[in-house]
């Protein structure tokens, strides 16, 4: 079974530059997650979804950061304009069958260094 | 608010030494539980978990945590480390009256020397 792929690895980018982040999760999962992993700390959520709609973007910086999964399959994380403190990883996690599966299965993550 | 709490960011051990990094988390409400290890510029993989039944869980690479319920806890032990388990450990809940997302702890970083 192939795993969560995410897509570029590593991204440098300037201060006010924009930023899109791609993640295609476990085939059939219908729950996806967007992690941001800032060094020396544990993964915060972001984002998540169930299908293509939002279960809970409490935390995420709308004035920034946007996201959206199309035909609740693969998804994109965007950031408008980059900040030096948004420098992190970011990890998309998916888990099969809705709200009450509660394993997620995670990418190795997007590295953002912004400068 | 709820919250994960790793009272230890660092645990320096020798190796075949037994080791126990610790997890607290603030909450009342029924909990779903979990340890995750990252290993250097490796994605994080699930250790093991606690959803419901025996208290005492094991997991994989010999490791084994138990949930305490009544001092909401749920410490990570191994008896015997080796050189490889060197890698950092997260701690991670769900509060089931929150939602299905994993909160996680701010993490261990478990050093293993010879």
């Amino acid at each position: 079974e192939a795993g969560v792929a995410q897509s570029p690895r590593y991204k440098i980018i300037e201060k006010r530059q924009s930023v899109a982040f791609w993640c295609n999760p476990i085939s059939g999962h219908a729950t996806l997650y967007w992690y941001q992993q800032i060094l020396g700390q544990g993964p915060k959520l972001l984002i998540q979804f169930q299908n293509n709609g939002v279960v809970d973007d409490s935390q995420l910086p709308k004035d920034r950061f946007s996201a959206e999964r199309l035909k609740g399959v693969d998804s994109t994380l965007k950031i408008q304009p980059a900040k030096l403190e948004d420098s992190a990883v970011y990890l998309c996690a998916s888990s099969p069958d809705g709200f009450m599966n509660t394993e997620a299965f995670f990418g190795q993550g997007t590295r953002l260094t912004v400068v | 608010a709820q919250s994960v709490t790793q009272l230890d960011s660092q645990v320096p051990v020798f190796e075949e030494a037994p080791v126990e990094l610790r997890c607290n988390y603030s909450s009342s409400v029924s909990v779903y539980l979990f340890w995750y290890v990252q290993y250097p510029n490796q994605g994080l993989q699930l250790l093991l978990k606690y959803l419901s039944g025996s208290t005492l869980v094991k997991g994989i690479n010999g490791f084994e945590a138990e949930f305490n319920k009544s001092q909401t806890s749920f410490h990570l032990r191994k008896p015997s480390v080796h050189i490889s388990d060197t890698a950092e450990y997260f701690c991670a809940v769900i509060f089931n009256q929150a939602g299905t997302a994993l909160i996680f702890g701010k993490g261990t970083t478990l050093s293993v020397s010879s």
